[in-house]
């Protein structure tokens, strides 16, 4: 099955810093790679998705890239706010009737004022 | 984006006996529901994926006796965790996608914190 692992673990930066979050996936049968944002006792939220057939893709601060040979793709957030502080997880799946994600460990983002 | 309602958000239940947690989508039509189990500070583990009218698919090393999954309507589905210990206690989450279309989002429920005593 899929596997997908995220670093770091836990990212601190000031504000106005850019922050990357990575991570890799196993199965080249994936095409289809959500972010979500979770803050402390929410719901995960989508914040940007990509597909195998882009290779980056924006939304205002958030920024996502994909290197499919490679297997990795990437978060992007510039210009960082204490409000972005959130457990961040990225997942790879299949698409159509094979959806399923499988999520990295995620990634808990820090933003210090 | 659509909304998928979990209920309850916390119980709290003694040592034995069963609970039910219930996912709806409110304004789309589910075909597949998913049901993840939250560690603190860890990442979502799938514990199984339900598709209406048919079983659940349960993930490896999950009992699919203690957690009884129905997804009886395109817009229900419910997680019973029966005889419940301790041990059990966790954060339970729920998504729904959409019954439409290619690389559809899922969106989730808001969550269910079971605590057994």
């Amino acid at each position: 099955g899929e596997n997908v692992e995220q670093h770091p673990s836990t990212l601190s930066v000031q504000e106005g810093d850019s922050a990357v979050i990575k991570c890799t996936y196993s199965d080249s049968a994936s095409n289809y790679f959500p972010w979500y944002k979770q803050e402390l006792g929410k719901r995960p939220q989508l914040i940007i998705d990509i597909r195998s057939n882009v290779g980056e893709k924006k939304d205002q601060r958030i920024a996502v890239t994909l290197n499919k040979t490679a297997k990795h793709f990437s978060l992007h957030i510039t210009e960082t706010q204490p409000e972005d502080s959130a457990v961040y997880f990225c997942a790879a799946s299949k698409g159509g009737g094979s959806y399923i994600p499988t999520f990295g460990r995620g990634t808990s983002l820090i933003v210090h004022p | 984006g659509a909304v998928v309602s979990q209920h309850p958000s916390w119980v709290i239940c003694k040592s034995g006996t069963s609970v039910k947690i219930e996912c709806r989508s409110l304004d789309f039509q589910a075909t597949t529901m998913f049901w993840y189990r939250q560690f603190p500070k860890q990442s979502l583990m799938l514990m199984a994926t339900s598709n209406e009218g048919s079983k659940a698919t349960y993930e490896q090393g999950v009992e699919k006796d203690k957690f009884l999954i129905n997804h009886a309507s395109l817009t229900l589905s419910t997680l019973t965790v029966t005889s419940a210990h301790p041990e059990d206690s966790s954060f339970y989450i729920c998504s729904a996608r959409r019954a439409t279309g290619e690389n559809t989002e899922a969106f989730f429920g808001q969550g269910t914190r079971l605590t057994v005593v």
